[in-house]
């Protein structure tokens, strides 16, 4: 496996289902991060680890629990979802910024998510 | 707060037509990126461009950073039906020694045979 892989691609859960996202990158970068886009809105930030450490949570609702037990493995654990958390979850790595002295995002294929 | 705004949002030409997309900014950026996505996969980095000024040519595309470097242009020559897809700016803030990346809401290119 190459670049950045997200499991599954597609995936339909009721509203009172848990699930989970994951998310495995093997450019050996150190710094993760979760993104959702959905239609007609730009990429919106959810969650960023650096060095397996959150560093950026922008208020996204606590039904999205995130994970990084790893540098290389994301997740993101989803529970009573609602209609309008449907969208294409995407995951990208990074070199952290720190450590270069400018950083380009990689990103996975994406899960499309929808909410039943 | 960074803003990146994308224009035009939408675009159809013809096969063998010149385009050339516009990001901008009223903020500094100390690099920026361009993407490119196709329908159901995730955004594919085409290059990053750092100093102001800076011109990189990718095949037929061209990507220029604007002096002050608040802006940048991606100029695509005799387009191609492959080109079709979302194309996606991304600018990082000097101020900001974290990771994040401001994204522009990204030109939707179709490039008819």
């Amino acid at each position: 496996e190459t670049g950045v892989t997200q499991t599954p691609r597609h995936l339909v859960m009721g509203m009172t289902n848990k699930k989970s996202l994951k998310c495995e990158q093997h450019l050996g970068h150190n710094a993760m991060y979760w993104y959702k886009q959905s239609a007609k809105k730009p990429l919106e930030l959810m969650f960023v680890y650096s060095l397996e450490e959150r560093v950026e949570n922008n208020s996204v609702p606590s039904r999205f629990s995130p994970e990084c037990p790893n540098s290389s493995h994301l997740f993101l654990h989803l529970h009573t979802l609602q209609p309008e958390d449907s969208a294409l979850y995407l995951c990208a790595s990074s070199q952290d910024r720190r450590f270069s002295g400018y950083y380009e995002q990689y990103f996975g294929p994406g899960t499309r998510l929808t909410v039943t | 707060t960074q803003l990146l705004e994308q224009s035009p949002q939408f675009l159809s030409i013809q096969e063998g037509e010149n385009l050339t997309v516009y990001c901008n900014s009223s903020s500094v950026f100390s690099s920026l990126q361009w993407y490119r996505q196709e329908p159901g996969e995730g955004p594919v980095l085409l290059v990053t461009v750092v100093t102001g000024g800076e011109v990189k040519k990718l095949k037929r595309l061209t990507f220029q950073f604007g002096d002050a470097r608040k802006d940048s242009s991606l100029h695509i020559t005799a387009a191609q039906p492959g080109d079709t897809g979302l194309y996606l700016c991304a600018g990082a803030d000097p101020n900001n020694a974290g990771n994040m990346l401001t994204f522009g809401g990204g030109t939707r290119l179709m490039v008819k045979p």
